[in-house]
Order: structure tokens, then C-alpha cells, then sequence
């Protein structure tokens, strides 16, 4: 296993089209979030899955956002309707029991013109 | 005012200097702290991790956690140009999973 895996690694999108990310966690790790990260600030938390459960999800994530995790495997992040506002790097990271800390992804660079 | 503060810098130091970075925060339910290294275009990359207070020490990697003055710090002995990168505290409390995260200090180790 070589780490949590994000793709695309760019995205340049026009605004108002749906664009999708996905990731693919580290495989025995049951917990996977995503983050948003723009230019010069921390990483903020998106939302975050245990399993295939979303369990909280902050109000960042507006109405255009989805995201699923089914059978509790790889994940998508949807966002509709793109706005040039979206433009950032998208995070994931996953983790398993006992919470050391997280593994990120190299991220997905999205451009929306 | 933000949960998690940290000084963006930039810090610019001589190979071999110490570097000091730290992060103050208001949320008192803090009780896991880390640090993160991320390079440009990259995830961040966890380096090290302290629940409580205290001090931990990693090979040329200090942290230190002071709860009753809610403020940390993260110590690079003999820096070298590979030290070269964003570093981003970063903190969560018990049963909560989701982390929070300064804005970064950007270090360049010059050779």
C-alpha cells in the first residue's frame, strides 16, 4: 500500500459545470476526510466518513457539495455548479483506530475559470 | 479571531541554525497536537504527534506542548535545506476526529 491516493491531481474546470474527485484511502484505515486548503491558510475540515457513515460535515460544505464513501472503500467528492470561489486544493486523509494523526493525499488542484 | 493561530513568517535561517515555530490556540478541549510539514503542490506530512502536554523528541525534531498557556512549539535542531517547507500546527479534541489547523509558517533553510 503506497499511501492514500488522490486523482486527478489537477482539475481546471469552467464555472458552473460538476466536476468529481476521487480517493482511495489506505486499506485498513476506517476513517477518511476531506479538507479544502487555499492559498496560504491551514487545511479546513470538509467533512468526514467512519466506515461508509458521513458523520459530520461542516457548513462549509454548502448545498452544491456531495460526497459518499460506499461500501466504506475509496470516496468521491462531487461539487455542482462550480463557482470561481472553488478554486483550491482539495484534500484527503484518512486514518484508522487509536487516531495517530492522519495520512493526507497529494490533493486535487482544482481551477475553476 | 481564528481557534488556531500561527505566525505565516516567512522564517529564513542558515543551515544548521535551530528553528522555532509555534502556535497558539483558544479552544481548551484541545488535547492532541501535531505537526505537519508540507512541500509546494504536496498533502501536508505528519511529523509529529503529542497528546497533552509535555515534550516529545524525534531525531532533530522537538515538540513541545504547554496547555495551561495554550501554546506549542516545534523545535528543528541542525536545520538542513531539505527542512525547506510549510509547517502547519494542527490540534483536535478527545472524540473528535476532525482537525484544526493553523495557516502555516513557511521556512527556507539556506545552504
Amino acid at each position: 500500500d503506497t499511501g492514500v491516493s488522490q486523482n486527478p491531481r489537477h482539475k481546471i474546470t469552467k464555472r458552473g459545470q460538476n466536476v468529481t474527485f476521487r480517493c482511495d484511502p489506505i486499506s485498513e484505515h476506517n476513517r477518511l476526510y476531506w479538507y479544502r486548503q487555499t492559498l496560504g491558510q491551514g487545511p479546513e475540515f470538509l467533512t468526514y466518513f467512519q466506515n461508509e457513515a458521513q458523520l459530520e460535515k461542516s457548513r462549509l460544505l454548502s448545498d452544491r457539495f456531495s460526497a459518499e464513501r460506499p461500501k466504506g472503500s475509496f470516496s468521491t467528492l462531487e461539487i455542482q455548479r462550480t463557482e470561481q470561489g472553488d478554486s483550491a486544493m482539495y484534500l484527503c486523509a484518512s486514518s484508522g483506530d487509536g487516531f495517530y494523526g492522519y495520512t493526507f493525499g497529494s490533493g486535487t488542484r482544482l481551477t475553476v475559470v | 479571531q481564528k481557534e488556531v493561530e500561527q505566525d505565516p513568517g516567512p522564517l529564513s535561517v542558515p543551515e544548521g541554525a535551530i528553528v522555532s515555530l509555534n502556535c497558539t490556540y483558544s479552544n481548551s478541549a484541545f488535547q492532541y497536537f501535531m505537526w505537519y510539514r508540507q512541500y509546494s503542490r504536496k498533502g501536508p506530512e505528519l511529523l509529529m504527534y503529542t497528546y497533552s502536554s509535555g515534550n516529545k523528541e524525534d531525531g532533530r525534531f522537538t515538540a513541545q506542548v504547554d496547555k495551561s498557556s495554550k501554546y506549542i512549539s516545534l523545535f528543528i535542531r541542525d536545520s538542513q535545506p531539505s527542512d525547506s517547507a510549510t509547517y502547519l500546527c494542527a490540534m483536535s479534541a478527545i472524540d473528535d476526529y476532525k482537525l484544526s489547523f493553523g495557516a502555516g509558517t513557511t521556512v527556507t533553510v539556506r545552504a
